[in-house]
């Protein structure tokens, strides 16, 4: 059966310190693998999705980015946080047009 | 404008009522339509997903579609209190590879 895992659970990083969240799925080969946002109290934001290896597209122009450097793993990046980038920033993952099914999810703080 | 439209809530309904979430959107060409339900701090789970116009169940679930109208509803039976979540739609507009997601509704179930 498939699995997705993703890491860290919580963090609470310095306003301009770097970030790097990971996502990697089992069971499937070739999936799709998106990276949303969700603000306390608010909706699921689309940041990136890709269809495959160095595949990004990205949604939201701002300071994150995201990377695919193999078929199941995702990454999402900043250089520098912004206190706007708090939340809770969940990974997930498709077989096309099929169901989407989402990791436990990263919460993130910025001070 | 917004892809997917959900009103706020929240929702309150008695154990044992009928729930009635509704959604809209805006992209005439969408093929797909989930509900996921998501509790506080944690990541959504997928309920039911519809693809053709009309109503599909399971369980206590039912998903209704009307593409003509672009909206897509969920009903639950005899509701529960642990029914009480924030209750999410999700559309894959006709770009395929995206989902879309409305900013959920809030049920709660009083006992």
């Amino acid at each position: 059966s498939q699995t997705i895992h993703q890491w860290p659970a919580t963090l609470v990083q310095p306003v301009g310190s770097p970030l790097s969240l990971e996502c990697t799925v089992e069971g499937t080969s070739n999936p799709n693998l998106y990276w949303y946002r969700q603000a306390a109290g608010r909706g699921l934001q689309l940041l990136f999705y890709s269809v495959g290896i160095g595949q990004i597209s990205s949604e939201v122009p701002q300071n994150l980015s995201a990377s695919r450097p193999q078929d199941r793993q995702f990454i999402l990046s900043s250089k520098k946080l912004l206190l706007s980038d708090s939340g809770f920033y969940l990974c997930a993952w498709s077989e096309g047009a099929g169901e989407l099914f989402f990791g436990e999810g990263s919460r993130l703080t910025v001070l | 404008q917004k892809e997917v439209e959900q009103n706020s809530g929240p929702l309150s309904v008695p154990e044992g009522a009928i729930a009635s979430l509704n959604c809209t959107y805006s992209d005439r060409g969408s093929q797909s339509f989930f509900w996921y339900r998501q509790y506080s701090g944690k990541s959504p789970e997928l309920i039911m997903f519809i693809y053709s116009n009309g109503d599909k169940e399971d369980g206590r679930f039912t998903a209704q579609l009307n593409k003509a109208s672009q909206y897509v509803s969920l009903l639950i039976r005899d509701s529960q209190p642990s029914d009480s979540a924030t209750y999410l739609c999700a559309v894959i507009p006709y770009n395929f590879n995206k989902f879309y997601f409305g900013s959920g509704t809030k049920l709660n179930v009083k006992p």
